[in-house]
């Protein structure tokens, strides 16, 4: 297997763009996390899904936030108007109930 | 209060040393634990699971005592190759928790 693949992995755009970052979880993991890392407040869970259901969206920073999976072997995480404080490493995991597997990260910058 | 609290270190132990971290979490629903490995720029990586009797896989030892909430990862004779961000990871309900990581870098 692959592992959870991400794309892309770096991202450089300017304040206001929307982004798009996509995932695609290992076959058969039927929990799917989004995750955004930073320095400052370390590894932080935005939201997950559960057979492509949001479960908990509880972490998602604010309203420019969306997430989406609309089928097992896609998802995506996207920002709309980004802003600075958005830069982060924004890492997917995937897992079946025990331990997680995470994909490579996106890393985001946005000036 | 946190739901994992990690010692954030650093750490800089020689070749060879044992070097211990500590972990405490807040819910005592907690289902599972883990300690997940994370190099500089990369993705965290399962080290180990934690399991009530206590592991150990080769230099490392994982405990967890429930009634004091506290989980432990030992490293015997460390090696420059232990140099990472070591993390605590609770799972209560299906969601998982992360420490804040603790750094560790092993001199030559």
């Amino acid at each position: 297997d692959a592992g959870v693949i991400q794309s892309p992995r770096h991202e450089v755009t300017e304040m206001g763009q929307e982004v798009t970052l996509r995932c695609k979880p290992i076959s058969g993991h039927d929990y799917l996390f989004w995750y955004r890392q930073t320095m400052m407040r370390g590894l932080e869970l935005l939201i997950y899904f559960n057979n492509n259901v949001p479960i908990d969206d509880s972490g998602m920073p604010e309203d420019r936030f969306s997430a989406k999976m609309p089928n097992a072997s896609f998802s995506t995480l996207k920002i709309q108007p980004s802003e600075p404080r958005d830069s982060a490493v924004y890492f997917c995991a995937s897992t079946t109930g025990d331990e997680q597997y995470f994909g490579p990260g996106t890393r985001l910058t946005v000036t | 209060r946190k739901e994992v609290e990690q010692d954030p270190g650093p750490f800089n132990v020689p070749e060879g040393a044992t070097v211990a971290f500590n972990c405490t979490y807040s819910n005592s629903a907690s289902q599972s634990f883990f300690w997940y490995r994370q190099d500089c720029r990369k993705e965290p990586k399962l080290l180990m699971s934690v399991y009530s009797s206590g592991n150990e896989d080769g230099r490392f030892t994982a405990q967890l005592n429930r009634a004091s909430q506290y989980i432990s990862l030992l490293i015997r004779d460390s090696k420059l190759s232990d140099s990472a961000t070591y993390l605590c990871v609770v799972n209560v309900g299906n969601q998982f928790y992360f420490g804040t990581g603790t750094s560790l870098t092993v001199i030559p």
